[in-house]
């Protein structure tokens, strides 16, 4: 399996407070995604990173923020959650657009 | 709005039948994946399909891409309990180093 890891797995948060997402690679994998799944929904893309200080805005980026300071990390942070961010986050990497991408195991959060 | 749209949403047959399922995309593409979720899991790569490929083949899936009809569809054959899953469609957007999924059809196999 590639070797990417979300951290945390799990997390309960009030509304109103910061929060922050992380995502670990060690593929040396250019791209990276943040996705959100919710039930109807499919996956649908957050923001995304073609490379180091290299981001971009997905079709629900209102609310969150990215950052990526060096190629093995990309951070999602949540400025000040919402109960409509309570989701399942997904991070994906890819070593370029023609080839595979690797996802994470998710993040559970709940905004209460 | 999301680049991938599956049909259906929703599909349950028997064991041993073969499974189609259906993606629609709005823009040009450079390449089309297709990729598997197993309950409460992440999403595992199942088949790739460049823009000036017509069909391919893994094991007991089959793709098809037609990009004048802006279309593509995965065939399951002689499904098992196990392929059971939610299978997604995900494409590039030419010009933009982005990869979008779509809905998702929920594939249910009874024994």
């Amino acid at each position: 399996d590639a070797g990417i890891t979300q951290s945390p797995r799990h997390k309960v948060t009030e509304t109103g407070t910061p929060v922050t997402l992380r995502c670990h690679q060690t593929e040396n994998h250019r791209y990276m995604y943040w996705y959100r799944q919710d039930p109807g929904h499919g996956l649908r893309l957050i923001h995304y990173s073609y490379g180091v200080k290299d981001t971009d805005k997905g079709e629900v980026s209102d609310g969150y923020s990215v950052s990526r300071s060096k190629t093995e990390d990309f951070l999602l942070t949540l400025e000040s959650a919402t109960s409509s961010q309570t989701s399942v986050y997904f991070c994906a990497t890819g070593g370029s657009l023609n080839t595979e991408a690797f996802f994470g195991q998710g993040t559970r959060l709940t905004v209460v | 709005s999301q680049q991938g749209e599956e049909d259906p949403q929703a599909l349950s047959i028997q064991e041993g039948e073969n499974a189609t399922m259906n993606c629609s995309y709005k823009t040009s593409i450079n390449n089309l994946q297709w990729y598997r979720q197993n309950s409460g899991r992440g999403l595992v790569h199942l088949i790739l399909i460049r823009s000036n490929e017509r069909e391919k083949h893994s094991g007991r899936l089959r793709v098809t891409l037609d990009t004048s009809k802006k279309s593509s569809s995965l065939l399951i054959t002689a499904s098992r309990a196990a392929d059971t899953a939610s299978y997604f469609c995900a494409t590039d957007s030419e010009g933009a180093q982005k990869l979008v999924f779509g809905q998702g059809t929920r594939l249910t196999i009874n024994p």
